[in-house]
Formats: C-alpha cells, structure tokens, sequence
C-alpha cells in the first residue's frame, strides 16, 4: 500500500542492547513525526523532521535516543543501551506539509525490553 | 500533569445507544483533532476543528469545539460495533506547534 510503514512490528530486546526502529513515510511527504506511546496512555512527542532537517528533538527522552532522516524520505529511530521504561510503542507519522498539516500515522513499532 | 483530559477513560455500551466523550483543558488551543485508533495500528484523523463553537458532523459522528477553544465533545448517535476502538483528541497551543495527544477514551460497543 502507499501508507507509512513501520519496521520491524514488534521487537525484543534486552536490558542494555541497541536497538534501531525504521520508519517509511508516505513517498513525496516533507515533514516525518516520531511519536512513543506507552501503554494506556496517548501517543508523546518525540522529534519532528522537515526533509532531512531535524527542526525539533524537545520530545526525545534522554541522549540515549537519536534520530536520523539523512535523505529526506526513511527515518531511523535508534534507542542505545535500552531500558525497561524504553518499552512502549514507537509511531512513525508523515505529513505533506508542516506540523499543522494532516499527519497519517504508521501502524507502530512495539518495543519490549527484557 | 495531562493538558488535554479525556472522559470517561473507558466506556462500554450496547449497540444503538448515543454517547458523547469528552475532552478539556484548562489552555487555549488553536486547533482540536480527534482521532481513533484500533488495536495494531496508528491513529487515523477523524476530524479538525479550528474555530470556537465550530460543530462538524461525520455521519453518525458529531464534533464540537468549545467557544472558548479549551474543550471539545464527540457524540456518537446509534453507537454500532465499528465504533468500537481508542478515541483520542489531540491539540496545537499555537498555529505551528507539535500536536499534544490526551489519554484517549476506550469505547466498547456491544452488539
């Protein structure tokens, strides 16, 4: 489909693993949104891509968490040295414009740390 | 603290029966969005509102943004099992702010 997809769907780590989470957004889509939704709870902010500029990383949690779009198109989330409060589900979005244009959603990376 | 808050957090009801969730806030945002998210996938835009008092309709879907611009409702008339899912509503303070997302409200309709 021509959706945002997500990769890998589900992954495992263990306490202490790096780990990368890769996101594919709508081919054409300027803007790309990294979102982490913890269970029960709505999705959080995490950085906001404009090409391959990261124009906003307010949201990441600690110097653990790093993003990368280096060609304006895929994006990589990459989590170092996970924890257990790392666990939650990771949600790529695309939007054709900036933050105030309709963003789609990608189904999400669910992360379990052991 | 949550600056967008839903109610109920959870709600179950019988096919055919009327709802109505809420969300609120003690801030003004320029916009409201509300959204619904199944089980394994993302949230899809249900709807944008944009000015106080706007009320938007979506067949059996109604959405209302507060004069005010701090709260907004979704009434669902004649509920059916479809409806069932994660609705959540989501805010920008300013014009070019990041979108902050509530707790969502759980619907469960049963047939």
């Amino acid at each position: 489909g021509a959706g945002v997809s997500q990769s890998p769907r589900y992954k495992v780590a263990k306490r202490g693993q790096d780990v990368a989470l890769r996101c594919d957004p709508i081919s054409g889509h300027v803007s790309l949104f990294w979102y982490q939704q913890a269970l029960g709870q709505g999705p959080e902010f995490l950085t906001y891509f404009q090409n391959e500029a990261q124009l906003d990383k307010s949201g990441l949690p600690s110097d653990r968490f790093f993003a990368e779009r280096p060609e304006g198109s895929v994006s990589t989330l990459k989590i170092q040295r996970t924890q257990q409060e790392d666990s939650a589900v990771y949600l790529c979005a695309s939007s054709w414009g900036g933050v105030t244009d309709t963003q789609y959603f990608g189904p999400g990376t669910r992360l379990t740390v052991l | 603290t949550q600056l967008l808050e839903q109610s109920p957090q959870f709600l179950s009801i019988q096919e055919g029966e009327n709802l109505t969730v809420y969300c609120n806030s003690s801030s003004v945002f320029s916009s409201l969005q509300w959204y619904r998210q199944e089980p394994g996938e993302g949230p899809a835009l249900l709807v944008t509102v944009v000015t106080g008092g706007e009320v938007k309709k979506l067949k059996r879907l109604t959405f209302q943004f507060g004069d005010a611009r701090k709260d907004s409702s979704l009434h669902i008339t004649a509920a059916q099992p479809g409806d069932t899912g994660l609705y959540l509503c989501a805010g920008a303070m300013n014009r070019d702010d990041k979108i902050i997302f509530g707790k969502g409200t759980r619907l469960h309709i049963l047939p």
